[in-house]
């Protein structure tokens, strides 16, 4: 089956820095892709999500950019604090037609630590 | 607004023994969903419903059976443990293509 995956499993960075976070797909026909944040002992926690009409998309410090030419979408953390250290995963979906809302798939993830 | 509440938090069985893991939300979503996350991995899709009385097969549903009775409802049942069922669990719901999730049971199948 198709499936989404990480570039890099781990990440360390210094508070203040700017964090990327790297996801590629391999299903062509995915129209829609969320990134979750997950804590130790806590379900995943939406935090952006993006539609494959768009190139990119801003939150409040995060930003997501989708590269469809090369199946690949990253997301940014602007300022990255020590509360952002995580697991970070994306997913994607293929959503036209509405029959497949939820039935997401998960990349594998990227731990994000941030030292003070 | 509790949003998806799982329970228990935390169980383990030995090889051979059911199970119930419950799952509610109060969000009023029509569409629920059973993933498992092994360590180190993202999450696997088991089953999803796409509202009370309709349930579907996922990625990984062998050893595993559902039911959905009401709208807020969507509890796994795990009929003979085995240890590869060792994993958390998570539910979700969504209105539409959003996933808000639980934060899970922690199996383990000794």
């Amino acid at each position: 089956g198709e499936s989404v995956g990480l570039h890099l499993p781990t990440l360390s960075v210094q508070e203040g820095d700017n964090s990327i976070i790297n996801c590629a797909y391999s299903n062509s026909a995915s129209d829609y892709f969320i990134w979750y944040k997950q804590e130790s002992g806590k379900g995943p926690q939406f935090i952006i999500d993006i539609r494959s009409n768009m190139d990119k998309r801003q939150g409040q410090r995060v930003t997501v950019l989708l590269n469809k030419t090369v199946k690949h979408l990253s997301l940014q953390i602007a300022a990255t604090q020590p509360g952002d250290s995580a697991v970070y995963f994306c997913a994607e979906n293929r959503i036209a037609g509405g029959t497949s809302y939820g039935k997401l798939t998960f990349g594998q993830g990227t731990i994000l630590t941030v030292h003070p | 607004n509790a949003g998806v509440t799982q329970t228990p938090k935390f169980r383990i069985l030995k090889i051979g023994q059911s199970m119930t893991l419950q799952c509610t939300q109060d969000m009023n979503h029509n569409y629920m969903y059973w993933y498992r996350q092994d360590p180190g991995m993202g999450l696997k899709l088991i089953y999803y419903s796409v509202g009370a009385g309709i349930t579907d097969k996922g990625e990984v549903p062998n050893g595993y059976n559902v039911s959905r009775s009401t709208t807020e409802d969507f509890p796994l049942r795990l009929e003979l443990a085995a240890p590869s069922q060792t994993s958390v669990y998570f539910c979700a719901s969504s209105y539409e293509a959003l996933p808000h999730f639980g934060n899970g049971t922690r199996l383990t199948v000794t």
